[in-house]
């Protein structure tokens, strides 16, 4: 099973579309997390949610929309995708917010924008 | 504030050499300190944390780091590189204060036959 899941693996796309990146995770944990690595594998938190409350949004364009319908889900909407947008995205948990625990990582959604 | 910094892009090892990965870190406060690693196409995974107590933290496949509060670091060792080492390494810091994490940007350790 599969701790933290994140569909689809990879996700092309033209300009200017909309997408979704579904994330699940099976761990009962409490916060979850949205990151974006770039080609240079530079990590960058995006959003993170604890008990499906919005912690922190970091300077993302607003067209970038997460959604937790409840805690064991972290989803990600990208509206009027640019070229920009393209890298991997990384859904991850964590027991709690911040501290000493560690983070689970989903095993990423590689997005293309062409 | 926190930061992280690894120094060294790329570490270039023979197999069965030693694997030294280095991490020094800024914090106001005691911090917490990971290391992560990062095969080709997959998420991250925890090696090795220190929280409190002892300085020398094992971790997975006979990894292991030491925290050094007089010189901010927490470098990663191994003993002997195996080829299913080559990956992306990751050092992290967090304080009990901190909601997230702050991730350095990684070094990629390549292991030479």
């Amino acid at each position: 099973d599969t701790a933290v899941s994140q569909t689809p693996k990879y996700l092309v796309t033209q300009m200017g579309n909309d997408k979704s990146i579904k994330c699940e995770q099976n761990l009962g944990h409490d916060t979850m997390y949205w990151y974006k690595q770039d080609s240079k594998k530079f990590l960058k938190i995006m959003f993170s949610y604890n008990n499906k409350e919005l912690i922190i949004n970091e300077t993302v364009p607003n067209r970038f929309s997460p959604k937790s319908p409840d805690k064991a889900h972290l989803n990600l909407h990208i509206n009027s995708l640019e070229l920009g947008d393209s890298a991997v995205y990384f859904c991850a948990s964590s027991r709690q917010l911040g501290g000493n625990t560690e983070a689970f990582f989903g095993q990423g959604t590689r997005l293309t924008v062409v | 504030a926190q930061s992280v910094t690894q120094l060294g892009s790329h570490v270039s090892v023979s197999e069965g050499a030693l694997v030294l990965l280095r991490c020094n870190y800024s914090s106001s406060v005691p911090p917490y300190l990971f290391w992560y690693v990062q095969y080709p196409n997959q998420g991250l995974q925890l090696l090795l944390k220190y929280t409190t107590g002892a300085t020398l933290v094992k971790g997975i496949n006979g990894f292991e780091a030491e925290f050094k509060k007089s010189e901010t670091s927490f470098h990663l060792t191994k003993p002997s590189a195996h080829m299913s080492d080559a990956a992306e390494y990751f050092c992290a810091v967090s304080t009990g204060g901190s909601y997230i994490p702050t991730f350095g940007r990684g070094t990629s350790l390549i292991v030479h036959p």
